[in-house]
């Protein structure tokens, strides 16, 4: 089973800062790795997949790289309604998993 | 618009046996590979289960396997989760959701129904 560790596991930040989120993967898999947001009371919505491709309506402040085992990703700009939590997960052989996420909150 | 709905989850003692259901509306339901994902309280997400468009290829997690069984009726854009010999560790929010175009990533959520296993 291929592991992804997320780091940090809380990121303070402002608004109006960059925030950027880890993911990395136990062995390579490739670019086969999405990035969710997840707030509470809704579902989590696919942000980014295969490591890079922002899913049509995601706004472009989201951005995502990587490749291999070291994945980025980056908020350029944060607004209030991104403090959330951020799962990446893989899909490079089953069992697919997910990291164990990270918080974006207010500092 | 996509919308998924999850119903059948339950308290059910260990040992017992649940089927969950998620019906689908808004798309062509037919077209789309499904997968359960749950997730345990205080927990993160798991991916639980997954079923081709057509239901003739059926994936499991360790977790789970020879206990769940996946199934789908496309002609009543439905998706289920048979749940047999229920553990502690089975208690979660159950979701399911639609499998992107590009592969294995879960693009539309449902709600989710909570399952409790205990005694």
């Amino acid at each position: 089973e291929i592991v992804l560790t997320q780091s940090p596991a809380t990121l303070s930040l402002s608004p109006g800062e960059r925030a950027t989120l880890s993911c990395r993967a136990s062995q390579s898999i490739s670019t086969l790795l999405a990035w969710y947001q997840l707030k509470p009371g809704q579902t989590p919505r696919l942000l980014i997949y295969d490591a890079s491709n922002r899913v049509t309506g995601v706004p472009a402040k989201f951005s995502g790289s990587g490749s291999g085992t070291d994945f980025t990703l980056t908020i350029s700009s944060l607004e209030p309604e991104d403090f959330a939590l951020y799962y990446c997960q893989h899909r490079s052989n089953r069992p697919w998993t997910f990291g164990q996420g990270t918080k974006v909150e207010i500092k | 618009e996509v919308h998924l709905l999850e119903s059948g989850g339950d308290l059910i003692q260990p040992g017992g046996s649940l089927r969950l259901s998620c019906a689908a509306s808004g798309f062509t339901f037919g077209t789309y590979a499904f997968s359960w994902v749950r997730q345990a309280p205080g927990k993160g997400l798991e991916w639980v289960s997954a079923i081709s468009a057509t239901a003739d290829v059926t994936y499991y997690g360790d977790s789970v396997q020879g206990r769940f069984t996946v199934s789908r009726d496309n002609s009543k854009n439905t998706l289920y989760l048979q749940m047999n010999s229920l553990t502690a560790d089975d208690t979660a929010v159950y979701h399911c959701a639609t499998h992107h175009s590009s592969g294995a990533y879960f693009q539309h959520w449902g709600q989710g129904t909570l399952v409790t296993v205990s005694s």
